[in-house]
């Protein structure tokens, strides 16, 4: 079988760091990758991870450990646009789709 | 550049009755993957389309169909709709996947179907 597990929920002030952790399970995998959603609109996407190790994009960073079938997202120098929907997915080995975890929604206080 | 774009934006329809959406995708991309958003969850793939054939589909009924133009663009095509169809549709597109290592989709805004 396929899926991802992330938590549902974080809540951190502004200027903080969070870490959403992405756990999965699947016979096939290329890479993961994250993606941001605000409420009602289009997933965009932020960040992939073909390799093990830490993928830097401004404020975010991703990080991978095929051996351990684990990745997080982090998000530093939090800002209230950062209050979204958070959601790993992976592709796999001779699969066209993305494969979607239930998604971490960031709310970020003042 | 248009990005990927989507229609209707919000579309209200009763039990047992047939919807068709629409996408076109972003300029260059030639393939066509369509998304069922339920609230709170995470999209769940309905099937893609490349070179107007279904290449790949995933885990929903024959009532859900669709079909790709040969200027790429989609209709998502649901028919006998249920309650439980009640979603955010999301179409997305991307190059031709000769490149396996990039899995990037550009989304669109989606479709709000509400089945009463």
């Amino acid at each position: 079988g396929q899926s991802l597990e992330q938590p549902s929920e974080v809540t951190a002030v502004e200027g903080a760091i969070v870490q959403i952790n992405c756990t999965y399970q699947t016979s096939g995998f290329y890479g993961l990758s994250w993606y941001q959603q605000h409420d009602g609109g289009a997933p965009t996407f932020l960040s992939y991870n073909a390799l093990d190790g830490l993928e830097e994009t401004g404020r975010f960073s991703s990080f991978l450990s095929r051996s351990d079938s684990y990745g997080y997202l982090l998000l530093q120098e939090l800002q209230m646009k950062d209050s979204a929907s958070y959601f790993c997915a992976y592709g796999g080995e001779n699969d066209y789709k993305l494969s979607f975890g239930a998604g971490t929604t960031v709310t970020v206080r003042a | 550049d248009a990005g990927v774009t989507q229609s209707p934006t919000h579309l209200i329809k009763t039990r047992g009755q047939q919807v068709t959406l629409r996408c076109s995708p972003k300029s260059g991309h030639d393939t066509v993957s369509w998304y069922q958003q339920a609230l709170g969850q995470g999209p769940q793939f309905i099937f893609q389309y490349y070179e107007e054939e279904e290449r790949q589909r995933g885990n929903f009924p024959d009532r859900f169909s669709g079909h790709q133009f040969p200027n790429y663009s989609s209709e998502l095509n649901v028919n006998a709709l249920l309650l439980g169809d009640s979603a955010l549709y999301l179409c997305a597109s991307s190059p031709k996947r000769t490149d396996p290592s990039t899995d990037t989709q550009y989304f669109g805004p989606g479709t709000r179907l509400t089945v009463l």
